[in-house]
């Protein structure tokens, strides 16, 4: 079984629909962030966890919100989707004091906005 | 702004030659590289991580750092075409968000057979 799983994999949608990306990992790591990847900019982090009561906005929060429910589980939700919020995106875990913060990804989710 | 460049690419070398990726970082205080292969529309895999200065070399894979130059690059041997793919360079922020990787763009690479 994958270590760090993401629903849905793929998720067409509207304008103005809230949507919800869930992330699970069974890696036991404390550590959990949310990437969207667009093509020709790269991995931009979105928000990340370092624990559950630790919630951090990253390069490109706004229009995101998230959800750290438990150490395995964190969710990312787009209140109301806009087509600029079409991408891929990733999930991704790391444990505290691990090998210079090595990060894992799920296997991403790929969303489109119309 | 701390960044991570990479060449865009596409950078194609033929079966068998060696592929050398490069990538520059502007936070000298960094501690910790690492080369990410991610396939087409697949996510990121670890390839390799380097921390001290040097050669770091496993299987056909070797990274190398030089911190004085604020360079990190990676070397594949014996390339082959299942080596076709997106590497991304990440590293490590030391600022208040110790844990964080900040990627480059990445480097294209195509090995023709």
């Amino acid at each position: 079984d994958a270590d760090v799983t993401q629903t849905p994999r793929n998720r067409i949608t509207k304008t103005g629909k809230r949507i919800m990306l869930e992330c699970s990992q069974t890696k036991g790591h404390d550590r959990m962030y949310w990437y969207r990847q667009d093509p020709g900019l790269g991995l931009r982090l979105i928000y990340y966890s370092f624990d559950v009561k630790d919630i951090n906005k990253g390069e490109i929060s706004d229009g995101y919100s998230v959800s750290r429910q438990a150490q395995a589980k964190f969710s990312l939700s787009l209140e109301s989707a806009i087509p600029n919020q079409t991408a891929l995106y990733f999930c991704a875990t790391s444990r505290q004091g691990g090998d210079g913060n090595e990060q894992f990804f799920g296997p991403g989710t790929r969303l489109t906005v119309l | 702004q701390k960044e991570v460049e990479q060449n865009s690419g596409p950078l194609s070398v033929p079966e068998g030659a060696i592929a050398s990726l490069n990538c520059t970082y502007s936070d000298r205080g960094s501690q910790s590289f690492f080369w990410y292969r991610q396939y087409s529309g697949k996510s990121p895999e670890l390839i390799m991580f380097i921390y001290s200065n040097g050669d770091k070399e496993d299987g056909r894979f070797t990274a190398q750092l030089n911190k004085a130059s604020q360079y990190v690059s990676l070397l594949i041997r014996d390339s082959q075409p299942s080596d076709s793919a997106t590497y991304l360079c990440a590293v490590n922020n030391r600022g208040g968000s110790q844990g964080n990787l900040i990627f480059g763009k990445g480097t294209k690479l195509s090995v023709k057979p």
